[in-house]
């Protein structure tokens, strides 16, 4: 199946300092890839949405100055945590969406995720 | 805002036992998903199901889904203990993909 990886796998940080993760899709090209985060024991919420070559689309209460979005090419999406807080400690993972010739659908693969802590 | 919920949160089983976990969604779909997670990993695709089919099979997985429920079932059947992990439905629509809550499954050997 279609592989997707991110970097780093974790990341610690002092509060006020910049953090960018990297999601790259590595068998496969991906106009879209999608940002979510997951505190402890609870579901995966999105953040945003990337598309390649063009501006990301924000959920509602996500704020775009501080998580920063490039989607510079098919294959690589980055988000960049501005001025960390404590409070952006969070699980982050990403997804790219690779269609399903044939079935009418598209599947989402995601990557394995990157732990941040801000300390 | 979450997709929906899938109930129950937490399930323990023995191993051999089949878990059944249910999912329901808010808005309109144009496809549903199943995936799993191992604590602190990623997800991982187990199945995805289209608006207008009913039930899907993959190995030990079926899944239904109702749309006029707007809700969708997951039954593992001859539980493993590597089965063990948090279970998420999430929903295609409008192009994004949405998750519902999770359940939490314990395989007990």
């Amino acid at each position: 199946g279609a592989v997707v990886s991110q970097h780093p796998s974790w990341v610690i940080c002092k509060s006020g300092t910049s953090v960018k993760i990297e999601c790259r899709s590595l068998d496969f090209q991906a106009t879209t890839m999608f940002w979510y985060r997951q505190f402890p024991k609870q579901s995966l919420m999105l953040m945003a949405t990337s598309n390649e070559g063009s501006k990301a689309t924000y959920e509602q209460g996500v704020e775009k100055d501080k998580f920063l979005i490039n989607h510079a090419s098919l294959t690589l999406s980055t988000l960049t945590v501005t001025s960390a807080h404590p409070e952006d400690s969070s699980f982050y993972i990403c997804s790219a969406r690779a269609p399903v010739i044939g079935q009418g659908g598209d599947e989402q693969y995601f990557g394995p995720g990157t732990r941040l802590t801000v300390t | 805002s979450q997709q929906g919920e899938e109930d129950p949160q937490a399930l323990s089983i023995q191993e051999g036992e089949n878990a059944t976990m249910n999912c329901s969604y808010k808005t309109s779909i144009n496809n549903l998903q199943w995936y799993r997670q191992n604590s602190g990993r990623g997800l991982v695709h187990l199945i995805l199901i289209r608006s207008n089919e009913r039930e899907k099979h993959s190995g030990r997985l079926r899944v239904t889904l109702d749309t006029s429920k707007k809700s969708s079932s997951l039954l593992i059947t001859a539980s493993r203990a590597a089965d063990t992990a948090s279970y998420f439905c999430g929903g295609t629509g409008f192009q994004k993909l949405v998750f519902g809550t999770g359940t939490r499954l314990l395989v007990s050997p």
